[in-house]
């Protein structure tokens, strides 16, 4: 079965880049597009994009585009969510979720989440 | 964009009972509608996709139905375990939304 291990959390001060790992196992990586969602805390899912780890294609929702960089290394069975110029709006777990690439099943499986405190 | 529309934002209902949820996109997304649940702390889980296609483990008291632009999910007989939020999704191209969430609460 598919796995998703996040890294850990991190404390970041404003101005600060932080970069989460998502290491997928239990199938084929490239089988896979994976997304990213925000999840501030007490609120609501928010999608922020989608990279293809078979060619690096990315995809933004207009809140992220300007300031996330999603990357996928096939190499090593692992996406990357990056998020510059933190704020504190920016305080939230970050999820990453796969997209079966040949078939329409919605976000089938997640990470653990990772927790990104933003504070001077 | 299409907006994804959910209700009621939380309801209280007690173990044994029918609930609910309904959700409404802004345009025509045909079937690509998925039900997650959320438990504090805890990922979502995909319960349903395609609308009203049940994710394989999820028990049946779960169902989805509806397409185009409303939808709704069901939940007969509640059980202690299923009190938790809901969010509805539409993924039928970029950008992918979710719903606000629905809290079900223990009456």
């Amino acid at each position: 079965e598919v796995q998703l291990v996040q890294s850990g959390a991190e404390v970041k001060k404003p101005g600060a880049t932080v970069k989460i790992s998502c290491t997928f196992s239990g199938s084929s990586f490239t089988d896979y597009y994976i997304h990213w969602v925000h999840q501030a805390p007490g609120k609501g899912l928010e999608w922020m994009g989608r990279v293809d780890p078979e060619d690096g294609e990315t995809v933004f929702a207009e809140n992220f585009q300007d300031r996330v960089s999603l990357t996928a290394d096939a190499s090593i069975d692992t996406a990357y969510m990056e998020l510059s110029s933190l704020r504190s709006e920016d305080t939230a777990t970050y999820y990453c979720a796969t997209d079966f690439r040949y078939g329409d099943y919605g976000l089938d499986y997640w990470g653990q989440g990772t927790l990104v405190i933003v504070s001077s | 964009d299409i907006q994804m529309t959910q209700s009621p934002p939380s309801l209280s209902a007690s173990v044994g009972d029918r609930v609910t949820i309904t959700c409404r996109a802004s345009q025509d997304i045909s079937t690509f509608l998925a039900w997650y649940q959320q438990k504090p702390g805890k990922a979502p889980n995909l319960l349903i996709y395609a609308a009203s296609t049940l994710q394989s483990g999820v028990p049946s008291r779960f169902s989805g139905s509806g397409s185009g632009t409303d939808f709704t999910l069901t939940i007969s007989g509640l059980q202690p375990e299923d009190f938790a939020t809901y969010y509805c999704h539409k993924y039928n191209r970029a950008p992918w939304a979710f719903g606000q969430g629905t809290k079900v609460e223990i009456k």
